[in-house]
């Protein structure tokens, strides 16, 4: 069945650093994906619509300029945290619709971003 | 603004005891309602939900809908250990695409 394969998994970076986050569909095109960050203990909380050849739509009070979205293709979106910090630390998650299967909703494995 | 509250906020039961989660939703176009059991990765899927008054139902879970009065329900039977996680409920809403609008979530643990 369709999958959306995020990656990595795991990623430390420094303070400062930037860092980039893949999420591809794999057996599907999309031309919509979705960005949320979680924080321990809290509910998934939609960050940005990664929207194919055009801008980003971001969720208020996201920064845009901190939280670059680039949806270059039909089965690749990546996020990059630009100048992380440590409160940037925070579990990831991209989404995908599937429209050829019923419009299942496909989540990425998720990244744990540890910034120190 | 399409809005998810899930009750309660969190639960710890015994193995074998018979949980019900809560999730009310306002949308302003609903197309459908999903619930989601997440550990320490990745929500997976349990149920998406579009009729009114139709269950649906997986081994010992179990889900429905009332969209009359704007809400749903999860049931697990017979819980065990490996139940314990955040269960999310989640909206879809026709105007928004795929986007969902996630509630809190409840965090249930199961007792040996």
């Amino acid at each position: 069945g369709a999958v959306v394969s995020q990656h990595p998994s795991r990623v430390i970076c420094k303070s400062g650093t930037s860092v980039k986050i893949e999420c591809r569909s794999l057996d599907f095109q999309a031309t919509t994906m979705f960005w949320y960050r979680q924080f321990p203990k809290q509910s998934l909380m939609l960050m940005a619509t990664s929207n194919e050849g055009s801008k980003a739509t971001y969720e208020q009070g996201v920064e845009k300029d901190k939280f670059l979205i680039n949806h270059a293709s039909l089965t690749l979106s990546t996020l990059t945290v630009t100048s992380a910090h440590p409160e940037d630390s925070s579990f990831y998650i991209c989404s995908a619709g599937d429209r050829t299967s019923g419009n299942t909703i496909y989540f990425g494995e998720g990244s744990w971003l540890t910034v120190v | 603004e399409d809005k998810v509250v899930q009750s309660p906020l969190s639960l710890v039961v015994h193995e074998g005891d018979t949980v019900t989660l809560n999730c009310s939703y306002e949308v302003t176009n609903f197309r459908s309602l999903l619930w989601y059991k997440q550990e320490k990765k990745a929500p997976t899927f349990l149920f998406m939900l579009t009729s009114s008054g139709i269950e649906k139902k997986s081994g010992r879970l179990s889900s429905i809908l009332d969209k009359k009065e704007l809400f749903s329900i999860l049931n697990i039977t017979a819980t065990q250990t490996g139940d314990s996680a955040i269960y999310l409920c989640a909206v879809l809403n026709n105007n928004a695409g795929n986007m969902l609008t996630f509630g809190g979530g409840t965090r249930l643990m199961v007792k040996p």
